[in-house]
């Protein structure tokens, strides 16, 4: 089983600050299946990047993914209001799918 | 597109639930579908998935006592729950595709005496 960590488990930062989430895999994750999701309080989380890099439709480009192998970062380039949340990783190369333990994004 | 669970509820531990996924906007047995739990403010848990060509696969912690399903003239997704126990209670999600989009609203599901 692929085990992906992320840090840190919680970022403190203001609005229109740049956020930097990090997730670290176990193993290799195979051809860097990797997605990001946001969760908000009483939400089903939705997703953000695919692919490791890709944007799902309608996610504002403020919003990128980026990394390979085992190492993963999403960025949040400037943080609206709403960008507050709790974000996820997910790796989909290898069964069993696999979570992140999920980063806090909460305001300064 | 969307996806509606349903089927939740206060089930005894050792009892038994079936889920339910309906799907709208889309053709379920044409994709990958999976059911992802997330107990009481804790993170998520991938649970099962359904392959197009029917195959599946389970999370260790539920294997031998869930199925994963589909109807196709139903279009619907569904997840059955056997032997439940507490650490089974949690908002239970269906969601498409490999990468998981769309979700559902998600159904509760409480294992309790």
């Amino acid at each position: 089983e692929i085990v992906l960590t992320q840090s840190p488990g919680t970022l403190s930062l203001s609005p229109g600050e740049r956020a930097t989430l990090s997730c670290g895999a176990s193993q290799s994750v195979s051809r860097s299946y990797l997605a990001w999701y946001q969760q908000k309080p009483g939400q089903a989380p939705r997703l953000l990047i695919y692919d490791a890099s890709s944007r799902s439709t309608g996610i504002p480009d403020r919003f990128s993914g980026s990394g390979s192998g085992t190492d993963f970062t999403l960025t949040i380039s400037r943080l609206e209001p709403e960008d507050f949340a709790v974000y996820y990783c997910h790796q989909y190369g290898t069964s069993p799918r696999t979570f992140g333990q999920g980063t806090k994004v909460e305001i300064k | 597109v969307q996806l509606v669970e349903s089927g939740g509820g206060l089930v005894q531990p050792g009892g038994s639930l079936r889920l339910s996924c309906a799907a709208s906007g889309f053709t379920v047995s044409a994709h990958f579908m999976t059911w992802v739990r997330q107990a009481p403010g804790k993170g998520l848990e991938w649970v099962s998935i359904l392959y197009r060509g029917g195959t599946t696969y389970y999370a260790d912690s539920v294997k031998g006592r869930f199925i994963i399903s589909r109807d196709t003239p139903k279009n619907t997704l569904y997840l059955q729950m056997n032997n439940l126990r507490a650490a089974d209670t949690a908002v239970y999600y269906c969601a498409r595709d490999i990468w998981f989009d769309p979700w559902g609203q998600g159904t509760l599901v409480t294992v309790s005496s």
